[in-house]
């Protein structure tokens, strides 16, 4: 069981926005910056957020990230059919003293 | 663009170790960033494992603590993992990473990741 908590799903049509929560506690979310990576089938992760809102070179615009309180969200808009992967949420854990990960969303692109 | 790439045996035997190792080409292990491991078993989510600093100090997950090494080797420009008494729990892919510690403790380079099945 993940420490960090994300819906299995979340689907949308070509051009459509979504958004993917992460929610986490005081020790976490609420006291961390979010990460956020992009794992597409058979790949490895990529970073695709870092401190919450900050997009790596080469990540495009589409991707924003947010954090409120102990809970972050990803907003994907203009949603294209590459943007069909896993997402996680992570961030640090201060009681744990571990990097922690959501569970995982899974973007259709229907 | 920096690139790691993980080595090691595919098929380890229960309570056997895994053992890996991530080369890191195209930049240096620098004092600047942590080192980790990252493992994810077949259909599930990411676990973290361990990281390490460029000096060898090292921090781990709690419940894996007792099972693990991490090292580093700066002159070969390379880090590894042990895992000891491995059951098919530990069956999984084994992704090493370059690890951003403060501010945001951001994986932003990952290696392609190596597939560990802990079999008889």
């Amino acid at each position: 069981q993940s420490v960090l908590t994300q819906p299995p799903s979340a689907s949308g049509t070509p051009g459509q926005t979504i958004s993917i929560s992460c929610s986490g506690s005081s020790a976490n979310i609420g006291s961390n910056p979010v990460n956020w990576y992009q794992q597409l089938p058979g790949t490895a992760p990529k970073l695709l957020i870092y401190g919450s809102d900050r997009r790596p070179s080469g990540v495009p615009g589409r991707f924003s990230g947010s954090k409120s309180g102990a809970s972050a969200s990803l907003a994907i808009s203009g949603l294209r059919s590459e943007d069909e992967a896993e997402y996680y949420c992570a961030a640090w854990d201060g009681t744990l003293s571990a990097h922690v990960f959501g569970s995982g969303t899974k973007v259709t692109v229907l | 663009q920096m690139q790691l790439q993980e080595s090691g045996p595919g098929l380890v035997k229960p309570s056997g170790t895994l053992s890996l190792t991530c080369a890191v080409s195209n930049g240096s292990i620098t004092p600047n960033y942590y080192w980790g491991w990252v493992r994810q078993p077949p259909g599930k989510g990411l676990e973290w494992i361990a990281s390490v600093y460029s000096t060898g100090s090292a921090y781990f997950k709690s419940s894996l603590r007792s099972r693990v090494t991490i090292s580093v080797d700066t002159s070969r420009n390379q880090f590894s993992l042990q895992l000891t008494s491995v059951t098919a729990s530990d069956t999984a892919v084994y992704y090493c990473a370059r690890l951003k510690l403060r501010p945001n403790d951001a994986f932003d380079i990952w290696g392609q990741g190596a597939m560990v099945t802990v079999s008889s």
